[in-house]
């Protein structure tokens, strides 16, 4: 398997502009997580789906932030609009209900906003 | 979740035994302690988890203490590819699939040649 797939790798852009962050999960796990990362919080959790329905999104921080499940393969992660400190390291991960403490993260998308 | 409590840092000689400490001193009889680690530009990786019971996988041993109120990680024989940041987490590993880790500052890890 090729592990839990992130893209873009990399991203800038300007303030105001729309960004759109992709995950696909690994086949078969049904559980999918958005993290973000930043020196000066850590890790944080934004979000995790179920089963494609969001279970917890406490974690996001305003709603310029959305995220959707359309399916079991695929899933993002909007930003609208963006702002310098959305700038972090936004991982996905996922694991099957039958492993909890294994949660699979991908490579991460490192966003910069200018 | 019971808090954690981990050094910012540490550095170990390569070859040798690497003794990363966790002091959970609130946890709940029904808390697991986990711990995941962060390589460099990588996502966190899952190491190892254990409830009272020492436990040893493939990649490291985990040694609870009898009251459960710290642990340690122990990398046996570190390696240069072993810098990263070690996270320490205690939660409940309930039923239904529920259990997501909440990463705190963890320990930083700097294997030296």
């Amino acid at each position: 398997d090729a592990g839990v797939i992130q893209s873009p790798r990399h991203e800038v852009t300007e303030m105001g502009q729309e960004v759109t962050l992709r995950c696909k999960p690994i086949s078969g796990h049904d559980y999918l997580f958005w993290y973000r990362q930043t020196m000066m919080r850590g890790l944080e959790l934004l979000i995790y789906f179920n089963n494609n329905v969001p279970i917890d999104d406490s974690g996001m921080p305003e709603d310029r932030f959305s995220a959707k499940m359309p399916n079991a393969s695929f899933s993002t992660l909007k930003i609208q609009p963006s702002e310098p400190r959305d700038s972090a390291v936004y991982f996905c991960a996922s694991r099957p209900t039958s492993h909890k403490e294994t949660q699979y993260f991908g490579p991460g998308t490192r966003l910069l906003v200018l | 979740d019971a808090k954690t409590t981990q050094p910012p840092s540490m550095d170990c000689a390569e070859g040798r035994a690497a003794n990363l400490p966790c002091n959970h001193s609130t946890i709940s009889g029904n808390e697991y302690v986990y711990w995941y680690r962060q390589i460099h530009s990588q996502g966190p990786q899952y190491i190892i988890h254990g409830l009272k019971n020492n436990e040893t996988n493939e990649m490291a041993s985990l040694i609870i203490t009898e009251d459960r109120k710290s642990s340690t990680l122990i990398l046996p024989h570190a390696t240069l590819r072993d810098t990263a940041v070690y996270y320490c987490i205690v939660r409940v590993a309930g039923a239904g699939g529920s259990y997501i880790p909440t990463f705190g500052r963890g320990t930083s890890l700097i294997v030296h040649p």
